[in-house]
């Protein structure tokens, strides 16, 4: 089994819909960050949580809010999807100190906008 | 400024030519890791290395070798007899200090590399 797991893996809705991308771990890692993936601008974060009290914007929060339910747990919502929000997203987690640990990333969730 | 240039967008090359990705990195912080992640069609992202400023000895690993260079602000990526298999996305990302508590990976924009047989 998948240590990191998303659902859905690929979802089309129409602008001004709420979408929820949903990510889970196994891995027992306190820190899960959420990165979108566009074509030539590489992986760009969003959200990031060191544990189930603390959540941090990332560089691209606007239009996004997440929650953490518990360790394992690390959503994102999108509260009215637009266009430009078409794209690839990752899930990720990490271990302990920052920087040090590699990330493992989910397969991704392909979310398009019409 | 904290900033990965990758500045081959995309790089065809036959089975068995060597094959080097280039990755450029920004960053004020003498303390940092370098990473490289390899995206393959299927769309997961695999973890390669990890490198730390403090170490700039070369790394082989098979096929694949590193070379980081302080002095340039350089740490590319070498495939040697490429295979077909090869064929991915390769991203080099940094993480800008050991204490960074949130541990984010700033991503360079990507090399794609078709390896034909």
């Amino acid at each position: 089994d998948a240590d990191v797991t998303q659902t859905p893996r690929n979802r089309i809705t129409k602008t001004g819909k709420r979408i929820m991308l949903e990510c889970s771990q196994t891995k027992g890692h306190d820190r899960m960050y959420w990165y979108r993936q566009d074509p030539g601008l590489g992986l760009r974060l969003i959200y990031y949580s060191f544990d189930v009290k603390d959540i941090n914007k990332g560089e691209i929060s606007d239009g996004y809010s997440v929650s953490r339910q518990a360790q394992a747990k690390f959503s994102l919502s999108l509260e009215s999807a637009i266009p430009n929000q078409t794209a690839l997203y990752f899930c990720a987690t990490s271990m302990g100190l920052a920087g040090y640990n590699e990330q493992f990333f989910g397969p991704g969730t392909r979310l398009t906008v019409l | 400024a904290q900033k990965v240039t990758q500045a081959q967008t995309e790089i065809s090359v036959v089975e068995k030519e060597d094959v080097t990705l280039d990755c450029v990195y920004e960053t004020r912080d003498t303390t940092y890791y370098l990473f490289w992640y390899k995206q393959p069609p299927s769309g997961e992202l695999v973890f390669l290395i990890r490198r730390n400023s403090f170490d700039e000895q070369n790394e082989i690993s098979g096929r694949y070798s590193w070379n980081f260079q302080k002095s340039t602000s350089s740490f590319n990526f070498t495939i040697t007899a490429s295979q077909v298999v090869d064929s991915a996305v390769y991203f080099c990302a940094l993480s800008p200090t050991i204490y960074n508590q949130g541990g984010k990976l700033i991503f360079g924009q990507g090399t794609e590399l078709s390896v034909k047989p």
